[in-house]
């Protein structure tokens, strides 16, 4: 399995908060992506990294921002939570070139927002 | 917006029936994949095919493409129940970026 860790895991925020999650790699890969997973939209693509501060925004990137300071980490803000954003956030990463070949993906983090 | 649309979104068989899922996408592509994804776990890439290729296996998977109509179908030969799972077709329309469709829900009953 490739080497993707997510963090937290589970969170329970309330309407309002920031949230940041994490997502950290092991496999220097160069291509890393923030998806949301919710039932009835399979998973969408929110915003996605090409390099250390190279990122570029996905098909739902509206109230989320991202940051890439270093290859290992991929960070997802929610700088304001809405109950719309509660949804399961998969982190993938990839090593090709033009990013559209196989992706790995992380465990995934829960967000319930309150 | 979906590119790839799976039929069907549910399906239940026995242990050892063969399972096929269908995949349907609206524009051209450099390559579909197929991902299988276990409650409460991330997604498992399961197998490429590229817009030049008709058909691919892998073990007790096959795939095939058919460009001319925009689908791929994936088939499970010889079915277990540790194929329970919800799969997903996922294309690369030479974005760079993978759009993936909403699912088809395998129940496999031993």
């Amino acid at each position: 399995d490739a080497g993707i860790t997510q963090s937290p895991r589970h969170k329970v925020t309330e309407t309002g908060t920031p949230v940041t999650l994490r997502c950290h790699q092991t496999e220097n890969h160069r291509y890393m992506y923030w998806y949301r997973q919710d039932p009835g939209h399979g998973l969408r693509l929110i915003h996605y990294s090409y390099g250390v501060k190279d990122t570029d925004k996905g098909e739902v990137s509206d109230g989320y921002s991202v940051s890439r300071s270093k290859t290992e980490d991929f960070l997802l803000t929610l700088e304001s939570a809405t109950s719309s954003q509660t949804s399961v956030y998969f982190c993938a990463i990839s090593e090709s070139r033009g990013g559209g070949e196989t992706q790995y993906f992380g465990p995934g983090t829960r967000l319930l927002v309150l | 917006s979906q590119q790839g649309e799976e039929d069907p979104q549910a399906l239940s068989i026995q242990e050892g029936e063969n399972a096929t899922m269908n995949c349907s996408y609206k524009t051209s592509i450099n390559n579909l994949q197929w991902y299988r994804q276990n409650s409460g776990r991330g997604l498992v890439h399961l197998i490429l095919i590229r817009s030049n290729e008709r058909e691919k296996h892998s073990g007790r998977l096959r795939v095939t493409l058919d460009t001319s109509k925009k689908s791929s179908s994936l088939l499970i030969t010889a079915s277990r129940a540790a194929d329970t799972a919800s799969y997903f077709c996922a294309t690369d329309a030479f974005g760079g970026k993978l759009i993936f469709g909403q699912g088809t829900e395998l129940s496999v009953k031993p």
